[in-house]
């Protein structure tokens, strides 16, 4: 199985600021992809971006950005200029075979 | 529109009862999946299904069971076997072998006193 592991249960940034939110994941598969999902309150899972262990460029979507270092097995997400509409729970997760493993989250608070 | 719907948002059962979520997709998917979440956890996988009269356990399968009688249709029993049922529960479904693009549901909400 694998282990994903996110130390930030809480955080909050200033509107219009950025933040960055940690995740350090353990694999044994040498070709794996890492995604990122936002919950707001409503519950939903929304899908907001992905790295595969074999791209040499961070990915980019928007505001949203990887900080991705195969090496130390970490993948960090970062929201540029948050908004208040930024407040949500964030997932960081790897599929491996059937399954999805997630991280248990962090919560990110905007404040105005 | 396309897309993955569970209903109903809100359920509450008395302790004891067999419940039944609903899951209806229709994206043509051929694999779906049911989670359960607790507060500030993450999701874990609880059964899914890569084809029809077919489906497989999750990490906690323990007091569930499922049923995939048709593409569209995977619906999640929680049984009175299951100790801690209270949780947000999510349905998703991906293509066959495209396990990492799953799109997922909105949740329903259980609460068993």
């Amino acid at each position: 199985a694998q282990k994903i592991t996110q130390t930030q249960p809480g955080m909050f940034v200033q509107e219009k600021e950025a933040v960055t939110l940690d995740c350090t994941y353990d694999t044994s598969d040498q070709s794996y992809g890492l995604f990122w999902y936002k919950q707001p309150s409503s519950g939903e899972m929304i899908f907001l971006i992905y790295q595969g262990s074999y791209d040499e460029q961070n990915a980019t979507e928007g505001r949203y950005s990887l900080n991705f270092q195969k090496a130390r097995k970490s993948a960090n997400l970062v929201i540029s200029a948050s908004q208040l509409g930024d407040s949500a729970m964030y997932f960081c997760a790897i599929p491996t075979g059937n399954q999805f493993y997630f991280g248990t989250g962090t919560s990110l608070t905007v404040i105005p | 529109d396309g897309g993955i719907t569970q209903s109903p948002k809100y359920l509450f059962r008395k302790e004891g009862q067999n419940v039944t979520l609903s899951c209806e997709q229709n994206l043509n998917h051929d694999a779906m999946y049911w989670y359960r979440q607790d507060p500030g956890q993450g999701l874990r996988l609880i059964y899914y299904s890569q084809i029809v009269n077919d489906f497989q356990k999750g990490d906690i399968a323990e007091g569930y069971s499922v049923s995939r009688e048709k593409k569209e249709s995977f619906p999640l029993t929680v049984t009175s076997a299951q100790k801690n049922p209270t949780a947000f529960y999510l349905c998703a479904s991906a293509i066959a072998g495209r396990s990492d693009e799953q799109y997922f549901g909105p949740g329903t909400r259980l609460t068993v006193t």
